[in-house]
């Protein structure tokens, strides 16, 4: 079973618009925590935002929030502000619990901003 | 090292020969782990360390893969006898417990 499901292959949004990229994921672990990160076209992973299960308010860094809904399992990604830089793949990942530290990714949201 | 480092940046290899792909971590992470990305695809996991041991060697896609991590640092993952499935970036990240994930720039093998 996919641990961590991107169902949106690709996405365009408008520069200056804000986008929402979602991310569900599966675990029974109480304990495990989300990561976003970004790969542009130069293939770096460039980690954008975590949040930890048990974080009472939704991770915020500049234009980058994390909609965190717990019982619906689901962790997506929001853009505000589209800037053309911001075009690339988006990956969520997720670590469970403690006994692990290994990340596991989804297949990814390629976003592509429109001027 | 301010970063991860991984070598080369390029391989191109002929199918059947064997190939190394060398990681130096961030210096004092703990952790280390080696994923692959194919073309247009996710990161697909292949094994983790912690320290020298790997407690979780589920993701290597079969025994012509290993890998090996010395001194709690530099690791180097080999495949043998390469097959053009193999054919994909090999990523490497560390981290200090499960903190601070770093990736590096990656190894885009080619087997011709």
């Amino acid at each position: 079973a996919q641990k961590i499901t991107q169902t949106q292959p690709g996405m365009f949004v408008q520069e200056k618009e804000a986008v929402t990229l979602d991310c569900t994921y599966d675990t029974s672990d109480p304990s495990y925590g989300l990561f976003w990160y970004k790969q542009p076209s130069s293939g770096e992973m460039i980690f954008l935002i975590y949040q930890g299960s048990y974080d009472q308010q939704n991770a915020t860094e500049g234009r980058y929030s994390l909609n965190f809904q717990k019982a619906r399992k689901s962790a997506n990604l929001v853009i505000s502000a589209s800037q053309l830089g911001d075009s690339a793949m988006y990956f969520c990942a997720m670590r469970e619990g403690h006994s692990s530290y290994k990340l596991i990714f989804g297949s990814g949201t390629r976003l592509l901003v429109r001027p | 090292g301010a970063g991860v480092s991984q070598s080369p940046s390029n391989k191109v290899t002929e199918k059947g020969k064997d190939v190394e792909l060398r990681c130096d971590p961030i210096s004092g992470h703990t952790a280390l782990y080696w994923y692959r990305q194919s073309l247009g695809q996710g990161l697909e996991f292949l094994i983790y360390f912690q320290g020298n041991s790997a407690p979780d060697k589920s993701g290597l896609p079969s025994d012509r893969f290993s890998a090996e991590r010395t001194g709690g640092s530099v690791s180097t993952l080999t495949i043998q006898r390469t097959q053009q499935e193999d054919s994909a970036v090999y990523l490497c990240a560390s981290s200090w417990e499960g903190v601070g994930y770093t990736f590096g720039s990656g190894t885009r093998l080619t087997v011709v």
